[in-house]
């Protein structure tokens, strides 16, 4: 059973700091990666991809993915309270046309103003 | 470019009856994957299409269905509802020129009494 793993959170910070959402995966083999946003009763909104060991940076968000940890995060600086939402981390399957993504529970970040 | 379109939005339904959802993906994307959410189990991979054929199958009992037509629009059907089945039922379209990047649409949110 290929796993994702989230803290669950509640993860809370003041408005302007820096949100640090982390993301553990089971399959070895995984080769892509990414991050969506999901606010409360709305479908999960694509924030960032990422496929290569290193940082990805866009704007304020960066991905940081480091495959013999299985390990991936997402950096968001300068919080803002429209931030405040769940973040899905989703690990897509390896292999050929398998597009199966496994997601995490997700964390909930709150970004206090 | 429209982005992915689902309909119904909500459904509520009874024990027994079945139901049919409905997905179109973006314009140019060939590739349909549906998932389930619930507050336990979070998102739960369902199914994919490409060209009309399954291309990949999650855990799901068969009362859980799906097709996609010729202009890459897709239906899934749950038959035999429980009510269990009441969940956020998400469709993404896959952009395989972008190494499978997924965008969800905004789900039907189906109720079963």
């Amino acid at each position: 059973q290929k796993e994702v793993e989230q803290n669950s959170g509640p993860l809370s910070v003041p408005e302007g700091a820096i949100a640090s959402l982390n993301c553990t995966y089971s399959d070895r083999g995984s080769q892509s990666f990414f991050w969506y946003r999901q606010y409360s009763g709305k479908s999960p909104e694509l924030i960032m991809s990422i496929y290569s060991n290193g940082d990805k940076e866009d704007g304020r968000f960066t991905a940081q993915l480091n495959k013999a940890s299985q390990y991936v995060s997402l950096l968001i600086r300068d919080s803002q309270p429209s931030d405040s939402a769940t973040y899905l981390c989703a690990v897509q399957e390896s292999g050929g046309s398998n597009y199966k993504l496994t997601f995490g529970k997700g964390t909930l970040l709150t970004v206090n103003p | 470019k429209a982005g992915v379109t689902q309909t119904p939005r909500y459904l509520i339904k009874t024990r027994g009856q079945q139901v049919t959802l409905s997905c179109s993906p973006i314009s140019g994307h060939r590739s349909v994957s549906w998932y389930q959410q619930t507050p336990g189990q979070g998102l739960q991979f369902l199914f994919e299409y490409f060209s009309e054929t399954q291309r990949n199958k999650g855990n799901f009992p068969g009362r859980f269905s799906g097709r996609q037509f010729s202009n890459s629009r897709s239906e899934m059907n749950v038959s035999t509802l429980e009510l269990g089945d009441s969940a956020l039922y998400l469709c993404a379209s896959l952009d395989s020129g972008s190494a499978g990047t997924q965008y969800f649409g905004p789900g039907t949110r189906l109720t079963v009494l």
